[in-house]
């Protein structure tokens, strides 16, 4: 079956880590470049990161950078999102997303898989 | 920075028709988006892609009565003989060089 599956969520104080995990299947993870997207409560999406096929580039949205890093075992089919030094504002649902390629292997830019997202709660 | 536009809401009524529409900022109105929905308490499910000359591709199983369109800076997305599980937020989202991801401000439709 091609899915995501997203785990590691949970209560956190301020100031604190946690790191995230998104495990592939059904699918060859390693021609993909996969994402973390996030959803606040009652909230719309927003991109957070992104990891390229092999590892070797990374990019972050301004909000998280210089906080989270992304990263991903290519022979374990998992992404992972380490978040350190979390806010109150970082309590969202985490979703881990696989970007889309073309028939020549290429980014397309749009997220074409998701996950069922884990909760994030920072609070004292 | 590109920005795209949803109304926060719509309605339709349930066998009717419905057409959302997700705005591109000004100067980026030959931006591809990908329209996303997300039922309640479920993760975001690929629609399908519109680009400034239509529908380019659509996900795996995505019925037909959903379509996708474009005029300008306006993308749509059409959902026709709705049915209550198209109640859902529905969201557009596009991508460019040296740029981050964007997501506009979703659109929940209710289906009455």
């Amino acid at each position: 079956q091609v899915q995501l599956v997203e785990s590691g969520g949970g209560v956190v104080q301020p100031g604190r880590s946690l790191r995230l995990s998104c495990t592939a299947s059904g699918f060859p993870f390693n021609i993909y470049d996969i994402h973390w997207v996030r959803q606040a409560p009652g909230k719309g999406l927003e991109w957070v990161a992104s990891v390229s096929r092999v590892g070797t580039h990374e990019y972050y949205a301004d909000s998280v950078k210089g906080r989270f890093i992304i990263s991903r075992d290519n022979p374990k089919v998992t992404l992972y999102l380490q978040m350190n030094s979390l806010r109150a504002d970082d309590t969202a649902v985490y979703f881990c997303a696989r970007e889309a390629i073309s028939q020549y292997n290429e980014q397309e830019g749009y997220f074409d898989l998701w996950g069922r997202g884990t909760l994030v709660t920072v609070s004292s | 920075q590109v920005v795209l536009t949803q109304s926060p809401s719509a309605s339709a009524s349930l066998g009717g028709s419905v057409q959302l529409t997700c705005t591109l900022s000004s100067g980026h109105s030959s931006y591809a988006i990908a329209w996303l929905q997300q039922q309640p308490e479920k993760g975001p499910r690929y629609l399908m892609k519109v680009n400034s000359y239509g529908v380019h591709s659509k996900g795996d199983g995505i019925p037909d009565r959903f379509s996708g369109s474009s005029s300008g800076a306006e993308r749509y997305l059409t959902i026709s003989s709705l049915q209550s599980e198209d109640e859902a937020d529905y969201y557009c989202q596009t991508w460019g060089t040296g740029m981050p991801w964007v997501f506009g401000g979703g659109t929940k439709l209710t289906v009455l």
